[in-house]
């Protein structure tokens, strides 16, 4: 059983905070790595997929970096604004999985206060 | 907007009852999805269609019955439903399913069953 965890569950920041959170994956058979933002009754919205180890990448002022060998992925948000409050979700890919198999964890709500 | 849309966005259904959901993408892309969110767990996938073919079906019910019809529609037909169906049942798509891809993702249908 292949199992994706995330932490913490969840985070209360005040604007202007920089934070971040982990994502723990099985560290063979690694094929990628994918963040996803989702704010309440939107659409999950893809932010990164990571495929290297020693990955890192960035949008605005969010980033991720990524170690294959050890089986984690960090998502740091730099100077919090309340438009960042969602659930960030990872998502990892075995190589040789089943097609479209993403293995998803529950998540890391952050909120962030005025 | 991912370019993913899915209706209806609630439904409430007897177990007696036969519904679908519909999910549509206007991005082009070859292959589709079907995931369920329960309370408290991670995105699970249901189904996986490449190129209108069902390519995955990871262990669910026959009361969920997927169908592809051409490349940019995907339907779960449901029939005598269980209240523990009860989710959040999201469709998404992608250009290939091989893992490295970005999934897109659309809003959801929040389903209860009574």
């Amino acid at each position: 059983i292949l199992n994706v965890e995330q932490s913490p569950q969840s985070l209360h920041v005040q604007e202007g905070d920089s934070t971040n959170f982990t994502c723990s994956f099985p560290s063979s058979n690694f094929y990628a790595l994918h963040w996803y933002r989702w704010e309440t009754a939107k659409s999950p919205e893809a932010l990164f997929v990571m495929t290297l180890n020693g990955d890192e990448k960035k949008k605005g002022r969010i980033s991720a970096t990524l170690n294959t060998k050890e089986g984690y992925s960090y998502l740091y948000i730099k100077g919090s604004q309340p438009e960042d409050s969602a659930t960030y979700l990872c998502a990892f890919r075995k190589y040789g999985g089943s097609q479209g198999n993403l293995i998803f964890g529950k998540g890391t709500k952050l909120s962030v206060k005025p | 907007e991912t370019g993913v849309t899915q209706t209806p966005r609630h439904l409430v259904m007897g177990m007696t009852n036969k519904k679908s959901l519909k999910c549509e993408q206007h991005l082009g892309h070859n292959a589709m999805y079907w995931y369920k969110q329960s309370a408290k767990k991670p995105l699970e996938l249901m189904f996986v269609y490449s190129l209108e073919e069902r390519v995955e079906n990871n262990s669910v019910p026959s009361r969920f019955s997927p169908e592809c019809p051409n490349s940019s529609h995907l339907f779960l037909h449901l029939h005598t439903l269980q209240p523990e169906d009860s989710a959040l049942y999201l469709c998404a798509s992608s250009q290939g399913s091989g893992g490295q891809e970005t999934q897109y993702f659309g809003p959801g249908t929040r389903l209860l069953v009574l």
